[in-house]
């Protein structure tokens, strides 16, 4: 069963216009949420991340809003540039079991591919 | 910056072949990942350690085992390759509260 769910697997968008990426979980465990993007024949590169007890965390183009009673996240990038395109995975943390809380566990999404249309 | 290392950006092996995925990292973490990553299937955690010698099994561990005998080292080892494990496979290191620090993954195809 799928805990951390990306139901768009591509996006287009215009150049210059926002981007909106959505990721829904289900595991009320998990604390603390990430954004990774991902280019081709790379591995993925940390973005943004927001945890629990926040509802939006910004760095410059990229703003994560999280509703927790909806158990929905969202990855806002206004404006989009071509640079944008990739695949990004929304990604979710809780403690990994039998490491005695000392190791949090990540899972990921399916991934979102973003295409920004010149 | 943190590294995290892959060995070999590109692999191809032979089915029944016997194959050592390497990922070494270089900022004393705790914690090391071995995930695969697949088209419309995202990315699924195989094996994880979070101390020397210490390792537990993710989603999808059949097929695969690893080996953590050093901290910075964490393998992943296809014991008889199979084309099913062809794959893009990432390697990740973090310490505990920190986010993932991912290497640039290794693209198996077993033939």
């Amino acid at each position: 069963d799928q805990q951390v769910k990306q139901n768009s697997p591509s996006l287009s968008v215009q150049e210059g216009r926002i981007s909106i990426l959505n990721c829904d979980y289900t595991n009320s465990m998990f604390d603390y949420f990430l954004w990774y993007k991902k280019y081709p024949a790379e591995g993925p590169t940390f973005l943004i991340s927001i945890s629990s007890i926040k509802d939006k965390n910004e760095d410059g183009r990229f703003t994560v809003f999280l509703n927790k009673s909806a158990k929905h996240l969202s990855l806002h990038i206004v404006p989009s540039q071509p640079g944008d395109s990739a695949v990004y995975f929304c990604a979710a943390s809780a403690p990994l079991p039998h490491s005695g809380g000392g190791a949090d566990g990540l899972t990921f999404g399916k991934g979102t591919h973003l295409i920004i249309q010149p | 910056d943190v590294k995290v290392t892959q060995s070999s950006r590109y692999l191809v092996k032979r089915t029944g072949e016997k194959v050592f995925l390497e990922c070494v990292q270089d900022m004393d973490h705790e914690n090391m990942f071995w995930y695969r990553q697949d088209p419309g299937l995202g990315l699924r955690l195989i094996y994880f350690s979070y101390d020397v010698k210490m390792k537990e099994k993710g989603d999808i561990p059949e097929g695969y085992s690893v080996s953590r005998e050093k901290k910075e080292r964490f393998s992943l080892i296809l014991e008889s390759a199979s084309t099913n494990q062809t794959s893009m496979y990432l390697c990740a290191s973090t310490k505990t509260g920190d986010g993932y620090t991912f290497g640039s993954g290794t693209r198996l195809t077993v033939v």
